[in-house]
């Protein structure tokens, strides 16, 4: 059965840094999303894409995160200079289209800023 | 009270007993879903029910949906150990563009006592 698949599965990085979390979604799907739950709380929505641009994002989701799909397959959010509040796990969905359809959850990547 | 907001938020019962959780949410919805998250880990879709729909059944799963009391219900039956896990409850809306964005509540934790 297809599924999203999320790389890495952990990372640890120093306060300020830049890291890129990946994510290649289901083959077939049009829409890809970015969620992230801080240990012990609600999974909380950051940012959703389609047609190669943003269709809505969180007010989380400020101008130290972007968004990319640098090629067919993947999908990525960049963090350009982490804070220790962005310790957290990263999930990226995808659904084939909207609407009427469910959302396919990746793994997660477990990020923890120092 | 937040959009998706289960209750119990923890449930512990003995294997084979039956365990019930029940989301309440504020805002109309397309569709309602249930996913699993066991410790630590990602995101696992259990059932989607449609906002046209009442009742839904896969396998030990039973979901009920009432959108006139915006509330659901999502009962395993004959709980096993491997059912220990957290249970979120989550709706979504569609958007101008068709996408959806999820909202996640803030999830029940049963454990089943083998």
């Amino acid at each position: 059965e297809p599924e999203v698949t999320q790389t890495p599965s952990h990372q640890v990085t120093q306060m300020g840094q830049e890291v890129i979390l990946r994510c290649v979604p289901i083959s077939n799907h049009l829409y890809f999303y970015w969620y992230r739950q801080i240990l012990g709380q609600k999974v909380e929505f950051l940012v959703s894409f389609y047609n190669n641009e943003i269709s809505e994002k969180s007010e989380i989701f400020d101008d130290q995160f972007s968004v990319e799909r640098p090629d067919g397959s993947n999908f990525t959010l960049k963090i350009r200079s982490t804070k220790l509040e962005d310790s957290a796990m990263y999930f990226c969905a995808s659904s084939v289209i909207s609407g009427q359809e469910t959302q396919y959850f990746g793994p997660g990547t477990r990020l923890l800023v120092l | 009270s937040q959009q998706g907001e289960e209750d119990p938020q923890a449930l512990s019962i003995q294997e084979g007993e039956n365990a019930t959780m029940n989301c309440s949410y504020k805002t109309s919805i397309n569709n309602l879903q249930w996913y699993r998250q066991n410790s630590g880990r990602g995101l696992v879709h259990l059932i989607l029910i449609r906002s046209n729909e009442r009742e839904k059944h896969s396998g030990r799963l039973r979901v009920t949906l009432d959108t006139s009391k915006k509330s659901s219900s999502l009962l395993i039956t004959a709980s096993r150990a491997a059912d220990t896990a957290s249970y979120f409850c989550a709706t979504d809306r569609a958007r101008s563009g068709g996408y959806q964005k999820v909202t996640f509540g803030t999830g029940t934790k049963l454990q089943v006592i083998p």
